[in-house]
């Protein structure tokens, strides 16, 4: 069974803070991994996509992919109460020709003024 | 501009009453997912298109069907809703390169409440 983990959270921060979020998963075959935000009642948003290893950066919000260890993890910098949300990891399942998700139950950030 | 637009929004229905949701695409995509999310859990998928080529997951029920009449629209059939089917039902879309490294998009979502 693939599977992806993450810290169900709440992981508060202060405002102006980093927020780490991190996910493990367990298909060595994976090759991309992606972050989407999601919002109560709302349907999940892409944030980050990242394929290779080491750091993908996009504003204030950077992607770390380790293959070796099975470990993704999105930093927020400069965290503000609007990015309050879960964070939902999601890694491409391996299938050739069609590109199936696996989803984390997500962690939920709460930023705090 | 909406991309994957998705219809009803809300929709109550009553127990064993059958329902459809709708999904459309302005992306040309030729993937397209039907998910089921309830709260605090991941998105479940049921089942994929890619093009006319369906594929079910092997969990899920066979109270859910789906349509695919052409590459824009696709449909979720649930032909005898229970309580427990009662979630968010969010439909996306991907392009494909064979690469697995298409994103996917979702539209707002479709939340069904069963009487």
């Amino acid at each position: 069974q693939k599977e992806v983990e993450q810290n169900s959270g709440p992981l508060s921060v202060p405002e102006g803070a980093i927020a780490s979020l991190n996910c493990t998963y367990s298909d060595r075959v994976s090759q991309s991994f992606f972050w989407y935000r999601q919002y109560s009642g709302k349907s999940p948003e892409l944030i980050m996509s990242i394929y290779s290893n080491g750091d993908k950066e996009d504003g204030r919000f950077t992607a770390q992919l380790n293959k070796a260890s099975q470990y993704v993890s999105l930093l927020i910098r400069d965290s503000q109460p609007s990015d309050s949300a879960t964070y939902l990891c999601a890694v491409n399942s391996g299938s050739y020709n069609t590109d199936k998700l696996i989803f984390g139950t997500g962690t939920r950030l709460q930023v705090f003024p | 501009d909406a991309m994957v637009i998705q219809n009803p929004r809300y929709q109550v229905t009553q127990f064993g009453k059958p329902v459809t949701l709708s999904c459309s695409q302005t992306l040309n995509h030729n993937v397209m997912y039907w998910y089921q999310q309830k709260s605090s859990q991941a998105p479940k998928l049921l089942f994929h298109y890619y093009d006319k080529d369906f594929n079910n997951e092997a969990d899920t029920p066979d109270n859910f069907q789906s349509r695919r009449p052409n590459t824009s629209f696709c449909f979720l059939d649930i032909r005898s809703p229970g309580l427990g089917d009662a979630a968010m039902y969010l439909c996306a879309t991907s392009g494909t390169t064979g690469t697995g490294q298409e994103t996917q998009y979702f539209g707002p979502g479709t939340r069904l409440l069963v009487l």
